[in-house]
């Protein structure tokens, strides 16, 4: 079965400082594809990444990276130097046989 | 209407009522979802449309149900809701429904029922 967690359910942090959301899956299949979504207040998940499971290079966007390890079956998303605009809820997905997303990882901003 | 539109935003209904949600994409994609998000749980995949036909229906109860008469267009017909039903309904379309496709999504639905 797949299954995508999301062990932190809140963060709280102070502007500027880092942070970094977990991400642990769980699947059979050879190939498959990891995101990660932001849901700001407003409601709509907006795509932030896509990884597929033969590419383990880790990306950087700006003050957003990624790290993906299948060793450990992670996805962790580290936000630099955060600002109260990345105060949202962060999903992580995995997609392969079948999507499925974690819970979700509230985080937020405080200036 | 760009993106992805849902409607209504906020929804309370009784458990014997019958509501529809409506969700429209403008983005010429083939593949359509319905999700629900409840609190502290996981985003639950409810139904997939691919091509205006049901690919996925995961485990969904039968108070809930969909229609996708065109591409564009996607419905979840509520009828006989208990108050655990009480949810963000969100609607995502893709280009097609294929493992890795990048999905968009609309404001949802927050629905309560009574």
């Amino acid at each position: 079965a797949q299954k995508v967690t999301q062990a932190q359910t809140e963060i709280s942090v102070v502007e500027k400082e880092d942070v970094t959301l977990d991400c642990v899956y769980e699947t059979r299949d050879t190939t498959y594809y990891l995101f990660w979504y932001k849901q700001p207040p407003s409601g709509e998940l907006v795509f932030l990444i896509r990884r597929n499971s033969f590419d383990e290079q880790n990306e950087i966007s700006g003050r957003y990276s990624w790290n993906f390890q299948k060793s450990t079956s992670s996805f962790n998303f580290t936000i630099t130097a955060s600002q109260v605009v990345d105060s949202a809820v962060y999903f992580c997905a995995l997609d392969g046989n079948k999507l499925v997303f974690g819970a979700g990882t509230i985080l937020r901003v405080k200036s | 209407e760009t993106g992805v539109t849902q409607t209504p935003r906020h929804l309370v209904m009784g458990m014997t009522n019958k509501k529809s949600l409506k969700c429209e994409q403008h983005l010429g994609h083939n593949a359509m979802y319905w999700y629900k998000q409840s609190a502290k749980k996981p985003l639950e995949l409810m139904f997939v449309y691919n091509f205006k036909e049901q690919t996925e229906n995961n485990s969904v109860p039968s108070r809930f149900s969909p229609e996708c008469p065109n591409s564009s267009h996607l419905f979840l017909h509520l009828h006989t809701l208990q108050p655990e039903d009480s949810a963000l309904y969100l609607c995502a379309s893709s280009q097609v429904r294929a493992p890795g496709g990048e999905q968009f999504f609309g404001p949802g639905t927050r629905l309560t029922v009574l």
